[in-house]
């Protein structure tokens, strides 16, 4: 059983819509990573959020983290085919201060 | 900035034979990380370094796994022998300190095929 859960699985979208990918679980987590993992190559990080409630932007990208600490979204908007890739969610619990991975979001972007 | 440096990119070997991968980190890096990547799913931590000793290699298959990192720099993963099921992408990552949210800096991987 994972500890953090993405959803979708997987999501094919055309150039200039929007998306939101979730991650979700029942542990309640100090902070909480988002990757992009890119074919043939290593995830690289997008952003780190530590308070629960917090909104943080990266130009289209916002990411959100939970008020109560479990869950995180990530929203994209007008989405480009440079957005392509694996959206890893990752996440450091209270319990063990490890960090622990999502199974990912297969994100493809149409031309 | 030189990132972290791994090899080969890919390997094929047969079951029950041996494997081995090398990981050069960040330079100043303290911590490195062997991750197992099976398809469709995000990397499982192997084993943890901090300096030349272990922090964490409790999801380690010590039975058929080994890794050192002397003098603290660079590190090799080996398998021996190899099973079908380890057939995965292997990643080395490193960051600054091994604080636990600390931003990781992972390789390009090694792809391995175990037929």
């Amino acid at each position: 059983t994972q500890l953090l859960e993405q959803s979708p699985q997987f999501l094919s979208i055309q150039e200039g819509e929007n998306l939101t990918v979730y991650c979700n679980s029942s542990s309640v987590f100090s902070s909480l990573q988002w990757y992009r993992q890119e074919p043939g190559e290593g995830p690289v990080l997008l952003v780190t959020v530590v308070t629960g409630g917090e909104v943080k932007k990266l130009k289209r990208l916002t990411f959100q983290f939970g008020d109560a600490r479990k869950d995180s979204s990530l929203h994209i908007t007008a989405a480009q085919t440079g957005d392509t890739g694996l959206y890893l969610c990752a996440g450091v619990t209270f319990n063990d201060y490890k960090l622990s991975f999502g199974a990912g979001t297969t994100v493809t972007v149409r031309a | 900035e030189a990132g972290v440096a791994q090899s080969p990119r890919y390997k094929i070997i047969e079951k029950r034979q041996s494997v081995a991968f090398w990981c050069n980190p960040i330079s100043g890096h303290a911590t490195l990380y062997w991750y197992q990547q099976i398809l469709g799913q995000g990397p499982k931590l192997l084993i943890q370094f901090q300096n030349n000793g272990v922090v964490d290699d409790s999801q380690l298959p010590k039975d058929r796994f080994s890794a050192e990192r002397l003098k603290g720099v660079d590190s090799t993963l080996k398998i021996q022998p190899a099973k079908l099921e380890d057939s995965a992408v292997y990643l080395c990552a490193s960051s600054l300190s091994g604080a636990a949210n600390e931003k990781l800096f992972f390789g390009s991987g090694t792809q391995l095929s175990v037929l």
